[in-house]
C-alpha cells in the first residue's frame, strides 16, 4: 500500500464549479499537510499548508484535514480556467525533512 | 534572478555520457533537495542537504552523485544513466524543516 493515495484524474469541470480534490494516507505520524499546484513545464508551488486537523481558508481555496479518517481535501470555489493544473498533496511527520507526495490529480477547468 | 533556478532546462544524454544538473537558490535558505518526478508517479525525494551536509540519501543509485559546495548551490552529477532515469528532476529549498519548500522549474532529462 502506498503511503499517500491520490486519484490521478483527469478531473474536468466547467468554469465556476466547485472542485474537490482528495488524498488518503496510511501513516498516522503525519502532522503537516500541504497542497501544491504544478502548471505544465513548471515546478510545484505551495497553495495551502495546515498543521494537524481542521480547516484553513485562503480566498477561493479551502484545505481540510481529517486525521481520524486519514483524509485530506482541497476545495476550489468558482473554479477558473487558470486553475487548470496538476494538484499534489504532500505531508510530513512531526519532526523531519522528508515530504511524502501523492502522485497528483490533473484538473481541467473548461470555459 | 529570484527564487530557485535550474540549468539546463532540458538535457538529452546517452547512457555513457557524464553530465551535471545545477540548482541555485536566491532565498537565503539553509536546506536544499533533489527530487525525481516521473509520469503518473509521486515526487521521489533523492537527496537532502542541510547547511551543506547531506542528511538524507534515499537509496539512490550511485550513478547519481550530489554535491553542495555552499548553501546556495546544489549539483547533481550524472554518469552511465539508464533509460528509466528519464524524468523531470526538481530542486527545492527551504528554511528549516516542516516549512514550505520552494521548487525550481526542473530539468527535463532524457536518456537515450
Amino acid at each position: 500500500q502506498k503511503e499517500v493515495e491520490q486519484d490521478p484524474g483527469p478531473l474536468s469541470v466547467p468554469e465556476g464549479a466547485i472542485v474537490s480534490l482528495n488524498c488518503t494516507y496510511s501513516n498516522s505520524a503525519f502532522q503537516y499537510f500541504m497542497w501544491y499546484r504544478q502548471y505544465s513545464r513548471k515546478g510545484p508551488e505551495l497553495l495551502m499548508y495546515t498543521y494537524s486537523s481542521g480547516n484553513k481558508e485562503d480566498g477561493r481555496f479551502t484545505a481540510q484535514v481529517d486525521k481520524s479518517s486519514k483524509y485530506i481535501s482541497l476545495f476550489i470555489r468558482d473554479s477558473q480556467p487558470s486553475d487548470s493544473a496538476t494538484y499534489l498533496c504532500a505531508m510530513n511527520r512531526e519532526y523531519g525533512n522528508k515530504l511524502v507526495f501523492g502522485a497528483g490529480t490533473i484538473l481541467r477547468v473548461k470555459s | 534572478e529570484t527564487g530557485v533556478t535550474q540549468t539546463p532546462r532540458h538535457l538529452v544524454m546517452g547512457m555513457t555520457n557524464k553530465k551535471s544538473l545545477k540548482c541555485e537558490q536566491h532565498l537565503g535558505h539553509n536546506a536544499m533537495y533533489w527530487y525525481k518526478q516521473s509520469a503518473k508517479k509521486p515526487l521521489e525525494l533523492m537527496f537532502v542537504y542541510s547547511l551543506e551536509e547531506r542528511v538524507e540519501n534515499n537509496s539512490v543509485p550511485s550513478r547519481f552523485s550530489p554535491e553542495c559546495p555552499n548553501s546556495s548551490h546544489l549539483f547533481l552529477h550524472l554518469h552511465t544513466l539508464q533509460p528509466e532515469d528519464s524524468a523531470l528532476y526538481l530542486c527545492a529549498s527551504s528554511q528549516g524543516w516542516n516549512v514550505e519548500q520552494f521548487f525550481g522549474p526542473g530539468t527535463r532529462l532524457t536518456v537515450l
